[in-house]
């Protein structure tokens, strides 16, 4: 069974960082595509970022771009999100996602959704 | 960025009912739609790729219809597990944009 699981949330302050994990078990994590989606109190889903199953592709929201980092561990199946300069709005629950596929151009899917693990920027 | 737009924003029914939401893309995404479900305190599920495959394991009474720029997602016979909150993504062009998602409540 594909199971993934967030840890690394918690309150932070205006301009602190933050690094987010994601557990992967259930499939070879080198041959997917994996992705950051977040959701801020009382919205919608915003797609944060996407790296390849390489490593070798990465993209980001403008909204995040420049400040967040994408990587994934292959050795711990472990993906990985970097925040820094970290702003009020960037609070929400962050959820990890599995693609379909290596790649993540166009007609990429999200296919299992971890439970999500909760950031707070507030001084 | 590509901006999708959800319609209704909210909806009640009734179990057996059935009911459409509608999904529009501020230009044509081919059939690069996809649909979530986030039922509340769970994780989000894929639902429908390429506007109108059903993911595997999901119920039948599920569907997905469009191209272009115009998309609906169709629920025959709604079941009390369905109530929460329905999401149009597109995978035409990073970013990969969501509509704000169409909250489904069961009387």
């Amino acid at each position: 069974e594909v199971q993934l699981l967030e840890s690394g949330g918690g309150l932070v302050q205006p301009g602190g960082s933050l690094r987010l994990s994601c557990a992967a078990s259930g499939f070879t994590f080198s041959n997917f595509a994996m992705s950051w989606v977040r959701q801020a109190p009382g919205k919608g889903l915003e797609w944060v970022s996407v790296i390849s199953g390489s490593g070798g592709s990465r993209e980001y929201a403008d909204s995040v771009k420049g400040r967040f980092t994408i990587s994934r561990d292959h050795s711990n199946n472990t993906l990985f999100l970097q925040m820094n300069s970290l702003r009020a709005e960037d609070t929400a629950v962050y959820y990890c996602a599995k693609g379909s596929r290596g790649d993540f151009w166009s007609g990429y899917v999200m296919d299992v959704w971890g439970q999500g693990t909760t950031v707070t920027v507030s001084s | 960025d590509i901006q999708m737009t959800q319609s209704p924003s909210s909806l009640s029914a009734s179990v057996g009912d059935r009911v459409t939401i509608t999904c529009r893309s501020s230009q044509t995404i081919s059939s690069y739609l996809n649909w979530y479900h986030h039922a509340p305190g769970k994780a989000p599920k894929f639902l429908i790729y390429a506007a109108s495959n059903l993911q595997s394991g999901v119920p039948s009474r599920f569907s997905g219809s469009g191209s272009g720029a115009e998309f609906t997602l169709t629920i025959n016979s709604v079941q009390p597990e369905d109530l929460g909150t329905y999401f149009c993504q597109q995978s035409y062009i990073t970013p990969y944009t969501f509509g704000q998602g169409t909250k489904l409540e069961i009387k």
